[in-house]
Formats: C-alpha cells, sequence, structure tokens
C-alpha cells in the first residue's frame, strides 16, 4: 500500500498564478479530505469528498479555491489566482467511511509558498 | 460548539522519562470520537489512536497509553521511557455530530538525549 500520494511536495509561486495540487488516495478509501496547517490557524478542513461527490466545503476560504474528484483515485485542489496568504501546508486524507472516524491516513502534504 | 484544548504548547523532557500530553475537549455530542495524530519533523501526520464515546477502557500500545475519562473530559496521552524519536508535535482530535474532526492546537514534545 503506497499509502496517500501528494504532488509536488514543494511549490513556489508568484502571487496571480494558478497552482494545482494533486492527490492519490488510498485505494478503497471512499472518502477524501483536503487540510490546511498555518501556524496561525493551525489545520483546517477545506472540503471534503465521499465516493467522489463534494459532501462539504464550508471550509473553502473564498471563491479563488476549488476541488474536484473526477474518479475515486485522483483529487486536485485548485487555487487561482493564488495569494501570498495562501502560503500554507496543504495536505490531502483518506478514510474508509465518509466521516472519517476510523482515523485518516494523510499524505505528505504540500508545502506551498506564494511569493 | 466543540471544542479541544491542549493546554501544553510545548514539552521539553530528557530521554527515558515518561511524559503525558493533556488534552481536554467540550461537547454536547452523544455520541462521538475522539483521536492522536503525531506530527513529526519530517511534517507528516501519522495516526495513532481512536476512541469512541462510549468506550472509556484505556488502552496501552507498546510505550503509549491513553487514559481516556469522560467524567472530565479528557483524553490524555503517555509516552513511557520517551526517546528522542518521540520527539513531534502530537495532536488531539474530536470528531462528532458536525462531521469534521477538529484538531486541537498540538503539543511539541522535545525529548532530549
Amino acid at each position: 500500500d503506497a499509502g496517500v500520494i501528494q504532488s509536488p511536495r514543494h511549490e513556489v509561486t508568484e502571487m496571480g498564478q494558478e497552482v494545482t495540487l494533486r492527490c492519490k488516495p488510498i485505494s478503497g478509501h471512499n472518502s477524501l479530505f483536503w487540510y490546511r496547517q498555518t501556524m496561525m490557524r493551525g489545520l483546517e478542513l477545506l472540503i471534503y469528498f465521499n465516493n467522489n461527490v463534494p459532501i462539504d466545503d464550508s471550509g473553502m476560504p473564498e471563491d479563488r479555491f476549488s476541488a474536484k474528484m473526477p474518479n475515486a483515485s485522483f483529487s486536485t485542489l485548485k487555487i487561482q489566482p493564488s495569494e501570498p496568504r495562501d502560503s500554507a501546508v496543504y495536505f490531502c486524507a483518506s478514510s474508509l467511511d465518509a466521516l472519517g472516524f476510523y482515523g485518516y491516513t494523510f499524505g505528505s502534504g504540500t508545502r506551498l509558498t506564494v511569493v | 460548539a466543540q471544542k479541544v484544548t491542549q493546554a501544553q504548547t510545548e514539552i521539553s523532557v530528557v530521554e527515558k522519562e515518561d511524559v503525558t500530553l493533556d488534552c481536554v475537549y467540550e461537547t454536547r455530542d452523544t455520541t462521538y470520537y475522539l483521536f492522536w495524530y503525531k506530527q513529526p519533523p519530517s511534517g507528516e501526520l501519522v495516526f495513532l489512536i481512536r476512541r469512541n464515546s462510549f468506550d472509556e477502557q484505556n488502552e496501552i500500545s507498546g510505550r503509549y497509553s491513553w487514559n481516556f475519562q469522560k467524567s472530565t473530559s479528557s483524553f490524555n496521552f503517555t509516552i513511557t521511557a520517551s526517546q528522542v524519536v518521540d520527539s513531534a508535535v502530537y495532536f488531539c482530535t474530536y470528531g462528532g455530530a458536525t462531521n469534521k474532526l477538529i484538531f486541537g492546537t498540538g503539543t511539541l514534545l522535545a525529548v532530549q538525549p
């Protein structure tokens, strides 16, 4: 089992550019979660999917953020246009159940720096 | 609203000491789950344990043990005979009726050789 795979591991981009983060969940896991971690706000849930359908996107900070899950093995988080305040570590996690109550398996994260 | 409090921001111990990380939660949910996650310096988040609100049995896994007490709304984590590899940030996490996991602010544990 390769675990949850995120790419890229690091991303440095200029303000105003589009950024796309990618995630491959564990095969067989029905739910996928996108989290953001910053020093100021800690770990925040941005959005989660169950069976590829977005269930709760109330954590998405604004319209510049969008997420998709076209199939069970792939999800993207896009920021367009990016801003310096978007700099954070973005984690993808997957779980067997819809609420993650069996525990999430997290990817290694993408460290995003917007300059 | 649900809340998780980890009052200890940082703890520093010397190797082989025992250390307890405190976690207190607030909720009105009758059914909920509590978790601990570890974030080592490499940055990944590692699932350690899950407990549901109906199971107050303490659990031991090697040098790790967890004490869940509903009467005090606490879910404390003890590392026995700490090792340098235990150095990490530890997050206590709550999951309940809101369908979202709520992470505490984390406790940074530094184990000195």
